[in-house]
């Protein structure tokens, strides 16, 4: 069965970077993409991006350009996503969630809190 | 960007009422839209894809329609395990994005 598990709960402080694993099992990794969301505490869903795993094609939220990348390793079947220069808001829990296309994405990881604080 | 705007934000029915939630983006993306349930303090869960096809598993009591630019959820009789937030998403193209949201609780 698809599973996607991601890596633990972080805390950084302000200006650090972070990067969250996604380890996906059961289909062949490179032919589906990778689509990042994360969630503030009491707050909706953001889409942050997505990675193709197939070619490496990436797309970013405006928001986050400059500051998020996101890549994958297709031996490990592992998605990562790295963000730099962290700052308060960007506390959140962050999920990956397998993308194909022309679909919405579907089977999502676990999710993993990133709090950033001083 | 389209922007997608979901409302209510929140709502509050009886079981076995029925509950319609609205979903419009602000430019027309056919059929690419997606109905997501989050209940507290768990992942989200796809529900409808291609605005009216239900995932594999979910209830018939779920329902999904439109195109073009204004889509809507329904369930037909709410039941007490329907508590959750909802979202659309839009998905034909980049950014992938979320309505703001719909808080569905129990009267």
């Amino acid at each position: 069965q698809v599973q996607l598990v991601q890596s633990g709960a972080e805390v950084k402080k302000p200006g650090a970077s972070v990067k969250v694993s996604c380890k996906a099992s059961g289909y062949t990794f490179n032919t589906y993409g990778i689509s990042w969301v994360r969630q503030a505490p009491g707050q909706g869903l953001e889409w942050m991006g997505w990675i193709s795993a197939y070619n490496g094609d990436t797309h970013y939220a405006e928001k986050l350009q400059g500051r998020v990348t996101m890549t994958t390793d297709t031996p490990t079947s592992t998605a990562y996503m790295e963000l730099r220069s962290l700052r308060s808001d960007d506390t959140a829990v962050y999920y990956c969630a397998r993308k194909a296309t022309g679909q919405p994405p579907h089977y999502w990881g676990q999710g993993t809190l990133v709090t950033v604080s001083s | 960007d389209i922007q997608m705007t979901q409302s209510p934000s929140s709502l509050s029915a009886s079981v076995g009422d029925r509950v319609t939630i609205t979903c419009r983006a602000s430019q027309g993306i056919s059929n690419y839209l997606a109905w997501y349930q989050q209940k507290p303090g768990k992942v989200p869960d796809l529900l409808i894809y291609a605005a009216s096809t239900l995932q594999s598993g979910v209830p018939s009591r779920f329902s999904g329609s439109g195109s073009g630019t204004d889509f809507t959820l329904t369930i037909s009789s709410l039941q007490p395990e329907d508590v959750a937030t909802y979202y659309c998403q839009k998905y034909n193209s980049a950014p992938l994005t979320f309505g703001g949201g719909t808080k569905v609780e129990i009267k």
